[in-house]
């Protein structure tokens, strides 16, 4: 099947400690997103990268780092220096230039004790 | 500074009568709206979609309506189903590095569908 994974589902780290969360996708889509979402809010774009070795900021960071080593691969790092890392973190990826859908997986809930 | 505005947090229906969510947005470089809908600790599902160079579009129960001019869209559900309830969020695109885009989404809103 193909789609878009994300590990594990929920996650609780310590203040002060980084957190790497996972996204797989077999879509072969170049275009992959990583989003927060907190309540009542929509979802707020962190990074974005179109290709291979190559992210671009998104809206809000600060805090967050990405790599993007593999065109599947396209984990999201949590370092101390978010002041609010708790919350639901999306990711998403794109396929053919041009078009405009996303497709999500399924979440990571990140709660930072 | 919103650009993507869903005014209305929640709305609530009858089984079987119209579910109407609107959606408003300021940046006129957005050239393609899309509603997503999403159940709680899930991730959001592509639902139906827009191009500004048309008015309307529908799939089954759910049509979008684009008014360019007034900055304004809006998904219409008919017959809404209590399977319908969720959170659905308005998405616009705009053009980024390359032939790639970016969408920014509203806050969402909660619709519930009573039986």
């Amino acid at each position: 099947d193909g789609g878009i994974t994300q590990s594990p589902k929920y996650l609780f780290r310590k203040e002060g400690q980084n957190v790497t969360l996972s996204c797989e996708q077999n879509l072969n889509h170049d275009a992959m997103y990583w989003y927060r979402q907190d309540p009542g809010q929509g979802l707020r774009l962190i990074y974005y990268s179109q290709i291979v070795n190559d992210f671009q900021k998104g809206d809000i960071a600060e805090g967050y780092s990405v790599s993007r080593e593999k065109k599947e691969s396209f984990p999201l790092t949590v370092t101390s220096a978010q002041k609010n890392p708790t919350a639901f973190y999306l990711c998403a990826s794109q396929g053919l230039a041009g078009v405009n859908e996303q497709f999500f997986g399924p979440g990571t809930r990140l709660t930072v004790l | 500074d919103q650009q993507v505005k869903q005014n209305s947090p929640s709305l609530s229906v009858q089984e079987g009568r119209i579910s109407i969510l609107n959606c408003d947005y300021t940046n006129s470089m957005f050239d393609y709206f899309l509603w997503y809908k999403k159940y709680p600790a899930e991730g959001p599902t592509f639902l139906i979609s827009i191009s500004s160079i048309k008015d309307k579009n529908e799939d089954g129960r759910f049509t979008v309506f684009l008014n360019k001019s007034a900055k304004h869209l809006s998904l219409h559900i008919v017959p809404s189903q209590p399977g319908d309830s969720a959170v659905y969020f308005c998405a616009a695109s705009a053009r980024v590095r390359g032939s790639n885009y970016k969408l920014t989404f509203g806050k969402g809103t909660l619709l519930t569908v009573n039986p």
